[in-house]
């Protein structure tokens, strides 16, 4: 079935290391995005990305890195420069509509990262 | 910022159409409305959207008033399984910036 996998679901790291949140999606969609949710809020935007080898920074990109070099995947580094980094975090991806800009988002499970 | 108001929460007793309005005011012309809700630590999930008509699906029904300013989403026979945080978003035009504010926690009773 078509879809947006993530992994791992949950993940645990010593303050100072980085991690990498893996993010796959088999939708042929060309948009990709990462979120990030904090207990009781809403999403927060990290980086998203219109098509392969070209993204760009959300609302919250410090202390965050991304790449892609293939369509389908779009994964997501905390590095140790984020300051607060226990959070749930969430991938999309959706079309590019040049009527409607985007479409609907379709997003994975979700990584649960939590920093001891 | 987002570019929708939502209550915060909201009760609705199971059987029951709940109706979840959403202020929208700054909407231009071209911009879509859509609502996503999110069950508890899972993603969220697409549930509708519209431009200016009416919509249905098999989910929900969206009533948009006729100046675009506001919209309603409607469950019509609520269920336990549909107590989440419903979201109300307008996306950037020409952007991909999608924000998603606080949404309403919808609280299905029995």
């Amino acid at each position: 079935d078509g879809g947006i996998t993530q992994s791992p679901k949950y993940l645990f790291r010593k303050e100072g290391q980085n991690v990498t949140l893996s993010c796959e999606q088999n939708l042929n969609h060309d948009a990709m995005y990462w979120y990030r949710q904090d207990p009781g809020q809403g999403l927060r935007l990290i980086y998203y990305s219109q098509i392969v080898n070209d993204f760009q920074k959300g609302d919250i990109a410090e202390g965050y890195s991304v790449s892609r070099e293939k369509k389908e995947s779009f994964p997501l580094t905390v590095t140790s420069a984020q300051k607060n980094p226990t959070a749930f975090y969430l991938c999309a991806s959706s079309i590019v509509d040049v009527g409607r800009n985007t479409g609907e988002l379709f997003f994975g499970e979700g990584s649960r990262l939590t920093v001891l | 910022d987002a570019k929708t108001t939502q209550p915060p929460s909201m009760d609705c007793a199971e059987g029951r159409a709940a109706n979840l309005p959403c202020n929208h005011s700054t909407i231009s012309g071209n911009e879509y409305v859509y609502w996503y809700r999110q069950i508890h630590s899972q993603g969220p999930q697409y549930i509708i959207h519209g431009l200016k008509n009416n919509e249905t699906n098999e989910m929900a029904s969206l009533i948009i008033t006729e100046d675009r300013k506001s919209s309603t989403l409607i469950l019509p026979h609520a269920t336990l399984r549909d107590t989440a945080v419903y979201y109300c978003i307008v996306p950037d035009t020409g952007g991909f910036k999608t924000i998603f504010g606080a949404g309403t926690r919808l609280f299905v009773k029995a």
